[in-house]
């Protein structure tokens, strides 16, 4: 158990549609950073936030969007969802922003769109 | 360009077997680190090593075992006595002091899907 949690481990929605995913870092961490991994693309990275200020900036689709509350735990908005937007999306933390800091992973929220 | 590659895209093993999950990473930074991470079939990623660029020293825990080599930028792993349980995709990270002002980037390679065989 890495300490991080992600909500919900498993979501099924239509196209059009819009969902959130959650995050919780592991206590401690002020950094949370959203991957999407997909069978033909790999695992791309998507954002980085540290207290609350986002950091880094992948290949996120203007239709997704993210934030960093208060409370460190983090959100990831993916809306006008399409069939390629099903993915195994992660959530990782870490302690600080500095390069060479480990990040650890979530267990993933499985989204499936139909 | 690819700055981590992992040419191997799958390996099978038989059970008891060692294998070796080559790993080739490429920077222009002297410093960097390098990480190697589990995804069994449950999903989850798992932190398995972190190894900076000044720590040429190999590395063993258990029956994993971890041999860095500046001078081919390669970071490979070995499994002794594989198991099933050792079934996984396995996924080797770098990440480049230079972007230490634009976050923790890290770079993964494209991943090792290993099988062992009972």
């Amino acid at each position: 158990d890495s300490g991080v949690t992600q909500t919900p481990k498993h979501l099924i929605t239509a196209t059009g549609q819009r969902v959130t995913l959650r995050c919780s870092p592991r206590s401690g961490d002020l950094s949370v950073y959203w991957y999407q991994q997909s069978l033909d693309q790999g695992l791309q990275f998507l954002i980085q936030y540290y207290n609350g200020e986002e950091r880094a900036k992948g290949n996120i689709l203007e239709r997704f969007s993210a934030q960093q509350f208060p409370d460190l735990h983090s959100e990831l908005n993916l809306s006008s969802l399409e069939l390629g937007d099903s993915a195994l999306y992660f959530c990782a933390s870490s302690v600080a922003d500095i390069s060479g800091n480990t990040i650890y992973f979530g267990e993933g929220s499985w989204l499936t769109v139909v | 360009a690819q700055k981590v590659t992992q040419a191997q895209t799958e390996i099978s093993v038989v059970e008891k077997e060692d294998v070796t999950l080559d790993c080739v990473y490429e920077t222009r930074d002297t410093t960097y680190y390098l990480f190697w991470y589990k995804q069994p079939p449950s999903g989850e990623l798992v932190f398995l090593i972190r190894r900076n660029s000044f720590d040429e020293q190999n590395e063993i825990s258990g029956r994993y075992s971890w041999n860095f080599q500046k001078s081919t930028s390669s970071f490979n792993f070995t499994i002794t006595a594989s198991q099933v349980v050792d079934s996984a995709v396995y996924f080797c990270a770098l990440s480049e002091a230079r972007y230490s002002n634009t976050g923790n980037q890290f770079y993964f390679g494209t991943g090792t899907s290993l099988t062992v065989i009972p």
